[in-house]
């Protein structure tokens, strides 16, 4: 079965700096996605970023980017110049091919940016 | 102007009523779903569709029940609803093809509180 767990439940950080949030998951199969969702303070789920499994390049999406390391199933965002904005729930989410079309997501990770 | 829409935003419900939980898409999707978010869990998959038809149920209770009137809606009623289906319930659609996975775009969600 699928499980994505996220273990860093907050972090706070100073705008303007790089943050890294953590996501491991779990899977039988040999192809995958991988998804970053945030969820601002109105409750509105976002899109922001995908990593699929047979790509080795780590994708890139304006500030934010991934650190995929398929060989410890391991997938962070990392998101640079953090803005107030920033701040949010950020989902890990993963797709494969044993769990057709759902998501299965991690419990998420509050990101804090102070002035 | 918003390119999923669930009505309504928020829902009282007593025990033991039904209500049904609306969601249109308008980003010429064919494959629609249903999530829900609880305070004890992370987000949930509940049902995905593809052109109308049902194509993974993860909801163990038959009180769920999606419909499809068209390819863009997916409904979702409840029937017999206890205090425990107090949740927000997330819409999300996709252009999803056989073999090919591809995002999931989330709706504003519905807040049920039912008392």
């Amino acid at each position: 079965a699928q499980k994505v767990t996220q273990t860093q439940t907050s972090i706070s950080v100073v705008e303007k700096t790089t943050v890294t949030m953590d996501c491991v998951y779990e899977t039988r199969d040999s192809s995958y996605f991988l998804f970053w969702y945030k969820q601002t303070a109105s409750g509105e789920i976002v899109f922001l970023i995908r990593q699929d499994s047979y790509k080795k390049e780590n994708a890139t999406v304006g500030h934010y980017s991934l650190n995929f390391q398929k060989p410890k199933s391991s997938i962070g965002l990392i998101i640079t110049a953090t803005q107030i904005e920033d701040s949010a729930v950020y989902f890990c989410a993963m797709r494969d091919t044993e769990g057709a079309d759902r998501l299965t997501f991690g419990k998420g990770t509050q990101l804090i940016i102070q002035p | 102007d918003p390119k999923i829409i669930q009505k309504p935003k928020y829902l009282v419900a007593v025990t033991g009523s039904e209500k049904i939980l609306i969601c249109e898409q308008y980003l010429g999707h064919n494959a629609m779903y249903w999530y829900r978010q609880s305070a004890k869990k992370p987000l949930e998959f509940m049902f995905s569709y593809s052109y109308q038809k049902l194509m993974d149920n993860q909801t163990a209770s038959s009180r769920f029940q999606p419909q499809s009137s068209k390819k863009n809606h997916l409904d979702l009623q409840i029937t017999a609803l206890k205090p425990d289906d107090s949740a927000t319930y997330f819409c999300a659609s996709s252009q999803a093809q056989t073999g090919v996975q591809d995002t999931q775009y989330f709706g504003p969600g519905t807040r049920l509180l039912v008392l």
